[in-house]
């Protein structure tokens, strides 16, 4: 089976402007979180979704939303990009919730210069 | 507010030997979940080891355990007999029973000296 897969792997955008990123879960799972890691940090949460429904939000601007389709992959889109939201960003799926276990992409690497 | 803190910021430790990474949280939740995850250079996070609270025994897996004293809120992970492939960035993390989100702390760096 296939594992939890991220698409850009990196991406280089320039201050101002708009990104998308995707995420698709591991076959059945319903569950899709979004983390943002910088560089020396641990990941941050940004957003969790559960059967194409916001479960919760982590505290990040509104230039950031998410939504989760039919198939429960997902997208995380960022406007604005400030030089600060230069990070891996990454999705975890799981089963239900994360106390099963959750599974993570290899992440998306953002540069904004 | 919970938070997870792991004050070691770099460990090392020869092949074989065990190492042990600290980390300490805080919470006034009863009821949570705390993980040790692990990411190599390949930026993947896995699972290593994952800890119920209201479970008294530590858990184990292979060549990873825990100890986990609730009353003082700290989760160490014992690596025994270190290998080359256990060198990463090993984060803890907590979440509550009824979570949708990890509080994860800034890591440690382990080092495997051949």
């Amino acid at each position: 089976d296939a594992g939890v897969t991220q698409s850009p792997t990196h991406l280089i955008k320039t201050r101002g402007q708009q990104v998308t990123l995707r995420c698709s879960p591991i076959s059945g799972h319903k569950s899709v979180s979004w983390y943002q890691q910088v560089l020396g940090q641990g990941p941050q949460f940004i957003f969790q979704y559960y059967e194409k429904e916001e479960r919760g939000r982590g505290n990040f601007p509104d230039r950031f939303s998410a939504r989760q389709f039919p198939n429960y992959s997902s997208e995380l889109n960022v406007n604005a990009l400030l030089l600060g939201d230069s990070a891996l960003y990454l999705c975890a799926s799981s089963l239900v919730s994360l106390n099963t276990e959750a599974f993570f992409g290899q992440g998306t690497r953002l540069t904004v210069v | 507010a919970q938070t997870v803190t792991q004050s070691q910021p770099e460990m090392s430790v020869q092949e074989a030997e065990t190492v042990t990474l600290s980390c300490t949280y805080d919470t006034s939740e009863s009821d949570y979940y705390l993980f040790w995850y692990k990411q190599p250079p390949s930026r993947q996070m896995i699972l290593v080891i994952r800890q119920e609270a209201y479970k008294q025994q530590n858990a184990t897996e292979n060549r990873f355990s825990v100890n986990f004293q609730k009353a003082a809120k700290s989760f160490s992970l014992k690596i025994s007999d270190s290998q080359l492939g256990d060198a990463a960035m090993y984060f803890c993390a907590w979440s509550d029973s009824g979570t949708y989100k990890y509080i994860f702390g800034t890591g440690t760096r382990l080092k495997v000296l051949a």
